[in-house]
């Protein structure tokens, strides 16, 4: 089983600020990570497929980079409704698996 | 609009069983691989079982093997599953997610408001 590694664990920032969240794979899993991200009492939601590959609906604030064993989302400036938590997910072996999150909030 | 609603879950003794159910509507069911994605309460995400488009695969996590089943019907747009020899450890939120991909490749685009599960005596 493929392990994800997410940091920091918890991101303090203000809005219009840029947010970096960095998931680590035990082995390489290509470039088939996706990003969600999930708020309080909700569902998760898809916001980058493959690594790079913004969902359908998803802001251009959003991007992931990276392929292998480390991978980044990116939020170019973050807005009120980006405080959440984000989960990074492996597709490349079964199970699929996911990362621990990283909570950004509001400094 | 796409939209997945899960029922049937509640407070369950520990050893006994319970029925999960996932109503989908807004696309063709039958074209899509659909997962069960679980969350213990204030945990991350735990891929539990998927099925393929016409029903006749299905994969399950080693935790749940044994002991979940995964089933659907597609001419009702549903999807299932059968929880039994539940333990503690099963307590979450449990989501049915479709899969983005035709051959059932591990993205999940769309994901019901989930459903709570609480195995306690």
């Amino acid at each position: 089983e493929i392990v994800l590694t997410q940091s920091p664990a918890t991101l303090s920032l203000s809005p219009g600020e840029r947010a970096t969240l960095s998931c680590r794979a035990s082995q390489s899993v290509s470039s088939y990570l996706v990003w969600y991200q999930q708020k309080p009492g909700q569902a998760p939601r898809l916001l980058i497929y493959d690594a790079s590959n913004r969902a359908t609906g998803i802001p251009a604030r959003f991007s992931g980079s990276g392929s292998g064993t480390d991978f980044t989302l990116t939020i170019s400036s973050l807005e009120p409704e980006d405080f959440a938590v984000y989960y990074c997910q492996q597709r490349s072996n079964w199970p699929v698996t996911f990362g621990g999150g990283t909570k950004v909030e509001i400094k | 609009e796409v939209q997945l609603a899960e029922s049937g879950g509640g407070l369950v003794q520990p050893g006994g069983s319970l029925r999960l159910s996932c109503a989908a509507s807004g696309f063709t069911f039958r074209s899509y691989w659909m997962s069960w994605v679980r969350q213990a309460p204030g945990k991350g995400l735990e891929w539990v079982a998927n099925i393929k488009k016409d029903g006749n695969e299905k994969y399950y996590v080693d935790s749940v093997k044994g002991r979940f089943t995964v089933s659907r019907d597609n001419a009702k747009n549903s999807l299932y599953l059968q929880m039994s020899s539940l333990r503690a450890e099963d307590t979450a939120v449990y989501y049915c997610a479709r899969d983005i991909g035709v051959a059932g490749g591990g993205t999940f685009d769309y994901w019901g408001q989930g459903i709570l599960v609480t195995v306690s005596s």
